[in-house]
């Protein structure tokens, strides 16, 4: 299995809204990634995952907070969004963060804040 | 200034022609360089690795200039299914991995 896999594809939210992106992976990776990308713009690092531990908080703002829950699963919770952080929400793994370059990605989450 | 910048583009080719664009990154620190290539409404996927050496994976080479700072990829017999964007990314000796804008190529019949 060599798929990273996100839930929901698509999200709609209003900017009082709780909600949760999940991404999975099965490959035994150890870190894992969130990235933000906004239409015809490149991924913005937002959060980095080592050994289910948070080792990299690209200054995200508090409104958006990941969880490991184990070396499967990432989370990002999200909670009073704005509608600027409408944006396609990625999720990548590799095998350890030293190898970070070969990051597989999972197919994102379009997120809307209305 | 950008970490790293890229041609926007669009290169628009015909079929069977050949296409090259350059990468320039600025911090002389950066310890690697890859190219992945995203199609539309896809995620990132990992093109190349770029050698100091210079690579070639069929079609398409890789080289790296460090003394002026960038990267080029070059794509020989273009094929329709090449057209996608190409995003150049760097990465410093603290694992942050930082990508270009993207140069967008479009191959047409």
């Amino acid at each position: 299995d060599t798929e990273v896999t996100q839930t929901p594809k698509h999200l709609v939210m209003g900017m009082t809204n709780k909600k949760s992106l999940k991404c999975e992976q099965h490959m035994g990776h150890r870190a894992m990634y969130w990235y933000k990308q906004k239409a015809k713009k490149p991924p913005e690092l937002m959060f980095v995952y080592s050994y289910e531990k948070l080792s990299i908080n690209e200054s995200v703002p508090s409104r958006f907070s990941p969880e490991c829950p184990n070396s499967s699963l990432l989370n990002l919770h999200l909670h009073a969004l704005q509608p600027e952080d409408s944006a396609l929400y990625l999720c990548a793994s590799s095998q350890v963060l030293a190898d970070v370059y070969e990051q597989f990605f999972g197919p994102g989450t379009r997120l809307t804040v209305l | 200034r950008k970490e790293v910048e890229q041609d926007p583009g669009p290169f628009n080719v015909p079929e069977g022609a050949t296409v090259a664009f350059n990468c320039t990154y600025s911090n002389s620190a950066s310890q690697s360089f890859f190219w992945y290539r995203q199609d539309c409404r896809k995620e990132p996927k990992l093109l190349m690795s770029v050698y100091s050496s210079g690579n070639e994976d069929g079609r398409f080479t890789a080289q790296l200039n460090r003394a002026s700072q960038y990267i080029s990829l070059l794509i020989r017999d273009s094929k329709l299914s090449d057209s996608a964007t190409y995003l150049c990314v760097v990465i410093d000796n603290d694992y942050k991995l930082s990508f270009g804008a993207g140069t967008t190529v479009t191959v047409r019949a």
